[in-house]
């Protein structure tokens, strides 16, 4: 079965740091441009950094960059989110996703969610 | 930067209604849309991409229309396990613009 499994998330204070992490099965994860998207009761989904398929080319929400990184390892299958610096509007459920389709070097919906990991910020 | 605007933020039906979404670009995004559909506690799951393109596997009452900056996702004859909340998404561009979704309730 295709499947993303995240980990990583917790509980961490303000101006912390954490690593996401998102380890794929069941398909070919060099294959794909790869997504972090969050979600929070107030704002509702929120696209927050894309990977293409080796790593070269990365972006970011405007309104987040420099805070986050994204990279990837295809020999582990693994995508991962750096967050430094974490502030209380961080707080929310991290999901990975798969780009609907492989190789495609323009931007694309998500077909394949992960099930997510949950990040509080709190002092 | 492109804003989503979706429209409304509830609906209220009952199950055999035929239901409307709407979702408004604030500039061309040509047939870059994608219609996701997310239930309490879960992911959310793709339906339509392309404005009107359905997902193999997404039952035929669901339907997606429109282009530029005016799109639709249509239920017709909502069953009981559309119940959900929907968004729509932009993929224009690598800001990847969700609306703020809908949530179809039972009337």
């Amino acid at each position: 079965d295709v499947q993303l499994v995240e980990s990583g998330g917790g509980l961490v204070k303000p101006g912390g740091s954490l690593r996401l992490s998102c380890v794929a099965s069941g398909f070919t994860f060099s294959s794909y441009t790869m997504n972090w998207v969050r979600q929070t009761p107030g704002k509702g989904l929120q696209w927050v950094s894309s990977i293409s398929t080796s790593g070269t080319y990365t972006y970011y929400a405007d309104s987040l960059k420099g805070r986050f990184t994204i990279s990837r390892d295809n020999a582990k299958n693994s995508l991962y989110l750096q967050i430094n610096d974490v502030r209380a509007e961080d707080t929310a459920i991290y999901f990975c996703a798969r780009d609907r389709d492989s190789y495609d070097s323009t931007p694309d919906c998500f077909d394949v969610w992960g099930q997510g990991t949950v990040v509080t910020v709190s002092s | 930067d492109i804003q989503m605007t979706q429209s409304p933020s509830t609906l209220s039906a009952s199950v055999g209604d035929t239901v409307t979404i709407t979702c408004r670009a604030s500039q061309n995004i040509n047939l870059f849309l994608a219609w996701y559909q997310q239930k309490p506690g879960k992911a959310p799951k793709v339906l339509i991409y392309r404005a009107s393109t359905l997902v193999s596997g997404v039952p035929s009452r669901f339907s997606g229309s429109g282009s530029a900056t005016e799109f639709t996702l249509t239920i017709s004859s909502v069953q009981p396990d559309d119940f959900a909340t929907y968004h729509c998404q932009e993929y224009s561009t690598y800001q990847h613009i969700f609306g703020q979704g809908t949530r179809l309730e039972i009337k």
